[in-house]
């Protein structure tokens, strides 16, 4: 079985600034790693994954994760962060040959961008 | 093209009641997932449907929870006798035919569920 622990519920920073949100999982198998966002009062969209290959994975609007396999960890990075990234993002696991296909997700982390 | 919609968008009902919550997936997607997401707990899986395989029900809590899919598109989450406890923003995803764990989900808005 696979798990995920977003360590942080709720993460205050100001415009500008940068941010991380954590992720860490954990799998007896190999992983494919995902992060999601929600916007408010809007359903779940994919933000960017890891398959393979190169460890760092970036999204069209600026953010980054680098999957760690040593660490098991999958964080989620942005150098400046704007107002419109006000979102709840989501870290995402689901498992390789052996494992289980069905997502499991961490609970969650609340990023507000205060001006 | 159309995205994953859900209906109704939200829904009260009293304890005791049963409720349908229904989800149209993207056209062509195979595989649909029934999530629950309540406050600060995150994503809890229900439900996993591919194809005209037999669905895994593995995260379904209680046998009052059920859900089927009708000619392999639209699904509808049926809930009987509802709880408090079943208050939550219920969600649907839909993903592209099978390629394994690396399928991106497609999320509807949801259906928030409030049981008085």
């Amino acid at each position: 079985a696979q798990s995920v622990t977003q360590l942080d519920s709720q993460v205050p920073v100001f415009e500008e600034a940068p941010v991380e949100l954590r992720c860490n999982y954990s799998s007896s198998v190999s992983v494919y790693l995902f992060w999601y966002v929600q916007y408010p009062n809007q359903g779940l969209q994919l933000l960017l994954k890891y398959l393979s290959g190169s460890t760092l994975v970036e999204s069209i609007n600026g953010f980054e994760a680098e999957f760690n396999k040593s660490q098991t960890s999958f964080h989620l990075r942005k150098p400046s962060v704007h107002i419109s990234d006000t979102a709840e993002y989501f870290c995402a696991v689901s498992a390789g040959e052996g494992g289980s296909y069905i997502p499991t997700f961490g609970r969650g982390t609340s990023l507000i961008v205060h001006p | 093209g159309a995205g994953v919609s859900q209906s109704p968008s939200n829904k009260v009902t009293e304890k005791g009641k049963d409720v349908e919550l229904r989800c149209d997936p993207i056209s062509g997607h195979t595989a649909l997932y029934w999530y629950r997401q309540s406050l600060g707990q995150g994503l809890e899986f229900l439900i996993y449907f591919q194809g005209n395989s037999a669905p895994d029900k593995s995260g379904l809590p209680s046998d009052r929870f059920s859900a089927e899919r009708t000619g392999g598109s639209v699904s509808t989450l049926t809930i009987q006798r509802t709880q408090q406890e079943d208050s939550a923003v219920y969600l649907c995803a839909s993903s592209p035919p099978w390629v394994g764990s690396t399928d991106t989900q497609y999320f509807g808005p949801g259906t928030r569920l409030t049981v008085l």
